[in-house]
């Protein structure tokens, strides 16, 4: 399968700090990617899909200007996370998608703790 | 509204044996399945999927299989192995990119 590579794994940052995590399709062009956010044991909830040079569709109740996404190429994605809160700690996933109809491949995630 | 459900939180299941985990949705617009397994701290990864014309979907260990009329579909692993311990994801999409997820099916393969 396709690989993606996220990064960082995990972070640590102070609260009121901004915190950017990358997400890389390493062997084909991601076309879409998917940010999703993982609380304990429950499901991935998806935050926002972005198109490569197009602005991000947040799903509801996601604050676009808190979680800001780029998708500047077809091959990288970001997410930063502004103005962090510790209720922000959570795990973040990207995924990236080559067409409309084929599987999602999924970035291994990153762990954002907000101290 | 959950439109993807995995009602068992969690299954337990003897090495060697059939692990069989299902999966129910509420969207008739979903005509993509998919199901991906994950570790704790790692990212979800693609086991198999099924689109809505076919019944059946078979490769090595893993089948899904789909009954639409039910709407439901499950994913039977055979024979289990410890190494397939992990969270099962099913996810739909239909009429979008978005993929839907299920609250996930924590599989043990006892040895």
């Amino acid at each position: 399968g396709a690989v993606v590579s996220q990064h960082p794994s995990w972070v640590i940052c102070k609260s009121g700090t901004s915190v950017k995590i990358e997400c890389r399709s390493l062997d084909f062009q991601a076309t879409t990617m998917f940010w999703y956010r993982q609380f304990p044991k429950q499901s991935l909830m998806l935050m926002a899909t972005s198109n490569e040079g197009s602005k991000a569709t947040y799903e509801q109740g996601v604050e676009k200007d808190k979680f800001l996404i780029n998708h500047a190429s077809l091959t990288l994605s970001t997410l930063t996370v502004t103005s962090a809160h510790p209720e922000d700690s959570s795990f973040y996933i990207c995924s990236g998608r080559k067409g409309v109809i084929t599987e999602a491949f999924f970035g291994q995630g990153t762990r954002l703790t907000v101290v | 509204d959950q439109q993807v459900k995995q009602n068992s939180p969690s299954l337990s299941v003897q090495e060697g044996r059939i692990s069989i985990l299902n999966c129910d949705y509420t969207n008739s617009m979903f005509d993509y399945f998919l199901w991906y397994k994950k570790y704790p701290a790692e990212g979800p990864t693609f086991l198999i999927s099924i689109s809505s014309i076919k019944d059946k979907n078979e490769d090595g260990r893993f089948t899904v299989f789909l009954n639409k009329s039910a709407k439901h579909l499950s994913l039977h692993i055979v024979p289990s192995q410890p190494g397939d311990s992990a969270v099962y994801f099913c996810a739909a999409q239909g009429g979008s990119e978005k993929l839907v997820f299920g609250k996930g099916t924590k599989l043990t393969v006892n040895p």
